[in-house]
């Protein structure tokens, strides 16, 4: 199984509002990733976590908050957020190493739109 | 890592191959080359990566050039669903336990019945 699921697929959400993107995988994989895509730009890393551990922090705010339960599963915690941070949302997933030359699999992505 | 400059944007005829190219002019010796796809409003997909040895899958094949100044990523029978925006990205091997994929503007393929 090479599935990265996210849930949910569509989110609206007010300025005021909090709320969750949740991500899921089960191909044993330590190391996760959230990346922003805004319409018609390439995907940007916000976050990597390696082993449940944060890694890279790309000067992301802090109205996200990345969180990683377990090996599994990866959150993204979002509060007080801006209009202009509405874009698609994605999770992806790799196996560890220091050969580096592990690709990273994608999830659908969450379609987010701040109001 | 390397920056990549690809066209961007091309056709192809369905049933044809799609040849894209990818220039990378400033690669070192520890960097891989990766192809990933985007269909649209789909998550990325990877294709195929290589170091040095030119690589095959059952999606495609990757050439690299012997100076691996430059790349290019064949689908050998294009289909309408190949139609993605391919992104070449050249990324550091070894150093940490995880990659780091830093995405450009890619390569619009468009594929025509």
């Amino acid at each position: 199984d090479t599935e990265v699921t996210q849930t949910p697929k569509h989110l609206v959400m007010g300025m005021t509002n909090k709320k969750s993107l949740k991500c899921e995988q089960h191909m044993g994989h330590r190391a996760m990733y959230w990346y922003k895509q805004k319409a018609k730009k390439p995907p940007e890393l916000m976050f990597v976590y390696s082993y449940e551990k944060l890694s890279i922090n790309e000067s992301v705010p802090s109205r996200f908050s990345p969180e990683c339960p377990n090996s599994s599963l990866l959150n993204l915690h979002l509060h007080a957020l801006q209009p202009e941070d509405s874009a698609l949302y994605l999770c992806a997933s790799s196996r560890t190493g220091t050969s580096g030359s592990y690709e990273q699999y994608f999830g659908p992505g969450t379609r987010l739109t701040v109001t | 890592d390397a920056k990549t400059t690809q066209p961007t944007s091309m056709d192809c005829a369905e049933g044809r191959a799609a040849n894209l190219p990818c220039n990378h002019s400033t690669i070192s010796g520890n960097e891989y080359v990766y192809w990933y796809r985007q269909i649209h409003s789909q998550g990325p997909q990877y294709i195929i990566h290589g170091l040095k040895n030119n690589e095959t899958n059952e999606m495609a094949s990757l050439i690299i050039t012997e100076d691996r100044k430059s790349s290019t990523l064949i689908l050998p029978h294009a289909t309408l669903r190949d139609t993605a925006v391919y992104y070449c990205i050249v990324r550091v091997a070894g150093g940490t336990s995880y990659g780091k994929l830093t995405f450009g503007q890619g390569t619009i393929l468009t594929v025509h019945p």
